[in-house]
């Protein structure tokens, strides 16, 4: 088993959809980041989490550290938010992170 | 600040031959990795330095990938020989221990690597 599982996979919605991806994972961490990464390949970090919740524009990060798992929600949903989105955690000794293995949303218009 | 700057953007190379990537990391920040991603593995850390020094290297997958950071404005990963299963996306990104605590890193653009 992973130790950062993400669901789902993949995920189609329509413009202006509420979207909400998933991530669990099995091992104690530090924190928590969300990242994105577009159709040409770069990689943007969106959120660190220790605990609690975030927003920045249309996006929304919240954790639960007790059950281990984490959301990343995206409101009024835009075709340009198509892209992989990655959770990843830190484990609570050093600063490597570990990946899930990204969730593909697609925004269609 | 022009961010994170990886060279080449892609290579392509014969099988046997040397391979080096470049980066350059943000002026200031003191901690760089560098992080393979593969269809099949995802993102996967290499190997990571700390005031030029390497911290963890755990996750090179073998003696012909080697990582050098001889000062604070370079680091090189180096494969010799190249195989095709090494064909992947390498990630370089920097970020310091405050920054890293409040949103994580910056990442460079990437190098594609194709190996025939």
């Amino acid at each position: 088993k992973n130790e950062v599982e993400q669901s789902p996979q993949n995920l189609t919605a329509q413009e202006g959809e509420f979207i909400t991806i998933n991530c669990s994972y099995s091992v104690g961490i530090s924190a928590l980041h969300w990242l994105q990464q577009h159709p040409g390949g770069g990689i943007v970090s969106l959120f660190m989490l220790s605990s609690g919740k975030k927003k920045h524009g249309r996006l929304i990060a919240t954790i639960n550290i007790q059950e281990k798992h984490s959301s990343l929600h995206i409101t009024a949903s835009h075709p340009r938010d198509s892209a992989v989105y990655i959770c990843a955690v830190r484990s609570r000794y050093g600063n490597k992170l570990v990946f899930g293995a990204g969730t593909i949303l697609r925004v269609k218009s | 600040d022009a961010g994170v700057i990886q060279s080449p953007r892609h290579e392509v190379t014969e099988m046997g031959q040397e391979v080096t990537l470049r980066c350059k990391p943000i002026s200031g920040h003191d901690y760089l990795f560098w992080y393979r991603q593969t269809m099949m593995r995802g993102l996967e850390l290499l190997i990571y330095f700390n005031n030029n020094v390497p911290i963890d290297d755990s996750g090179m997958p073998e003696d012909r990938f080697s990582a050098k950071m001889p000062n604070a404005s370079f680091s090189t990963l180096k494969i010799q020989p190249s195989e095709p299963r090494d064909s992947a996306v390498y990630f370089c990104a920097t970020t310091t221990q405050g920054e890293f605590t409040n949103y994580g890193y910056t990442f460079g653009s990437g190098t594609r690597l194709t190996v025939v």
